[in-house]
């Protein structure tokens, strides 16, 4: 079945360390996303990729680095400059030029500090 | 001032009551409406799709557009506690792909 997968489900970071959130599709999709959710503040876009190697930030960026060498594969790297990393943080993918699909979302990576 | 405004919730309701699920939006660039439910730790699934003034039904949910209000409904007819979950409004400006998202209701169905 197609689908996007998430990993790990659960992650722990020490202070000052860079963690990576895994996310990969077998969709065939070309675009995708990566969203931060916090309690009460809905979803806010990190980044977002339309094509191989090419990215762009959207309203929430500093603190994160992405890389997209593969369609099927959008790591996120949270880096120790994120001051407040701990949240849900979730992955999607769509079509571009199918804007009335919406997203498929993957089941989400929940990152805390410790 | 946020883009979209969303009713935080929590909200409950007996089974098989009508639920109306709301937001209100600022920017007269969004024209794409969706309506996604998230179950607790889990991924939002894209429930509804509309682009036009109007309805759009499918089974048990309704999805409402008044774009010279900017306001979008979602409504759950014959509720039941399967439905119980996260619900957030999502849209888009033109031919952009980057949805902004409300802040998600969340919603009990009482057995």
């Amino acid at each position: 079945d197609g689908g996007i997968t998430q990993s790990p489900k659960y992650l722990f970071r020490k202070e000052g360390q860079n963690v990576t959130l895994s996310c990969e599709q077998n969709l065939n999709h070309d675009a995708m996303y990566w969203y931060r959710q916090d309690p009460g503040q809905g979803l806010r876009l990190i980044y977002y990729s339309q094509i191989v190697n090419d990215f762009q930030k959207g309203d929430i960026a500093e603190g994160y680095s992405v890389s997209r060498e593969k369609k099927e594969s959008f790591p996120l790297t949270v880096t120790s400059a994120q001051k407040n990393p701990t949240a849900f943080y979730l992955c999607a993918s769509s079509l571009w030029d199918r804007g009335r699909d919406g997203y498929t979302f993957g089941s989400g990576t929940r990152l805390t500090v410790v | 001032q946020k883009e979209v405004e969303q009713d935080p919730g929590p909200l409950s309701v007996p089974e098989g009551a009508i639920v109306s699920l709301n937001c209100t939006y600022s920017n007269s660039a969004f024209q794409y409406f969706m309506w996604y439910r998230q179950y607790s730790r889990k991924g939002p699934e894209l429930l509804m799709y509309t682009y036009s003034s109007g309805n759009k039904e499918d089974g048990r949910f309704t999805a409402q557009v008044d774009k010279s209000s900017k306001y979008i409904s979602l409504f759950i007819r014959d509720s039941q506690p399967s439905d119980s979950a996260t619900y957030l409004c999502a849209m888009r400006k033109g031919s952009a792909r980057q949805l902004t998202f409300g802040s998600g209701t969340q919603l009990t169905v009482l057995p």
